[in-house]
Order: C-alpha cells, then structure tokens, then sequence
C-alpha cells in the first residue's frame, strides 16, 4: 500500500547503457515530478507532470526523457549512460498547489 | 536560487523542543512556507506549510513572524528519530511551481 513507489531501488550499469525507472502512485494525484540528489545532497527538480502532461522541463540533458503513460504513472528514461548520472533520483507527486508532496523512497543510480 | 537561508547544523538534546529557524526576507504575499526534512537514505517527507497563520499538526508546530521574513519549526518533543536535514522551502500559491530545496539544516538529536 505504499503511497509513492519507485522500481528499481538499486541500479548500476555502465556508461553508454539505456536504463529506466518506474513510479507509479496510488493517491490520486494530479502531479508528478523527478528530482536528482547528486552526491552533496542537493535535491533538484527535473521535471514535472500535471495529468500527463510536461509542465516543467528543468535544464537537463535530452538524454532523460520522462514519460507518462497516465496520471497515475510516471517513468524516467535515460540514455547513454554517464558517469556523471550516478545519484539519487526521486519521485514525488502532489494534489495540486497549497499541498505538500510525497515521495518515494528514491532509486540510486551508479553508473560505472 | 534559494529563497531561504537556515543554519547548516543544530544540535538539541532527546526530550527537548527542537527550534529551527528560517529566514525568507523577500517572501511575498502569495508564497508559502512549507518545511520538508529529510532522513538518511529516505526520501523527503512533508512536515507543514502555512501562509500567515501559525500552524500545527501531529508532527510540529510552524510559527511565522507577522511581517512573514521569517519562521521556526517547533518540534515539541524531538527523539533520536527526528534527527535528519530540514528544508524550509518558499512556494508561490499559483500553478506550475515546483518545490526547489535548499542545503538545510542538519538537526541532530542526542541522548
């Protein structure tokens, strides 16, 4: 019954691979978003869905692609693999304006 | 492009409230305050927002200044649990704006 859920939780995989990761939630909100927490701990936005559709696109490179088969869902795709990309990501999704949001627990990315 | 400034670290004792302080002098009168924190290996976790109004629920206690610059998280009775990094985050109340996090303040509880 977990509110924000991420697969997977763990991931490592070379440069150059493609890889996703999936989150799905079941509280029935509006919007969902990608947040990156790099190995300083800051968290930064990616990117942010309202009912399947972008609604933010941070500066990210346009090897992530987000998608969003319905509200209920939103994936992260990245390709070729960089060393850099190793972090933390984060899901979360939120009712809508004047809400906090919910995470997930995050998925850490090591890319070797 | 934080709007907020915290200290980096705290320290307070098991038992004891636990005062966070943040500052957001250019607040305007449409953005909220919203407090998030974050415990090792965790994702971030909702805590409290409010506008104008003090605010409190299960877990803490926001109080905001009348000229709304700045803002304490009170938890009342802080455990060993509560140590983590809290984030106080500005959000303006209209559509399509994200949660951007600051460094925080590194709170740690001791016995």
């Amino acid at each position: 019954d977990t509110a924000v859920s991420q697969t997977p939780k763990y991931l490592v995989t070379q440069m150059g691979n493609d890889k996703s990761i999936k989150c799905e939630q079941n509280l029935g909100h509006d919007t969902m978003y990608w947040y990156k927490q790099d190995s300083k701990k800051f968290l930064k936005i990616m990117f942010s869905y309202n009912n399947k559709e972008l609604i933010i696109n941070e500066t990210v490179p346009n090897r992530f692609s987000p998608k969003s088969p319905d509200k209920a869902h939103l994936n992260l795709h990245i390709n070729s693999l960089e060393l850099g990309d190793s972090a933390v990501y984060f899901c979360a999704s939120s009712p809508g304006v004047g809400y906090g949001y919910t995470f997930g627990s995050g998925t850490r990315l090591t890319v070797v | 492009d934080a709007k907020t400034t915290q200290p980096t670290s705290m320290d307070c004792a098991e038992g004891r409230a636990a005062n966070l302080p943040c500052n957001h002098s250019t607040i305007s009168g449409n953005e909220y305050v919203y407090w998030y924190r974050q415990i090792h290996s965790q994702g971030p976790q909702y805590i409290i927002h409010g506008l104008k109004n003090n605010e409190t629920n299960e877990m803490a206690s926001l109080i905001i200044t009348e000229d709304r610059k700045s803002s304490t998280l009170i938890l009342p009775h802080a455990t060993l649990r509560d140590t983590a990094v809290y984030y106080c985050i500005v959000r303006p109340s209209w559509e399509n704006n994200d949660m951007r996090f600051g460094a925080g303040t590194r709170l740690t509880v001791k016995p």
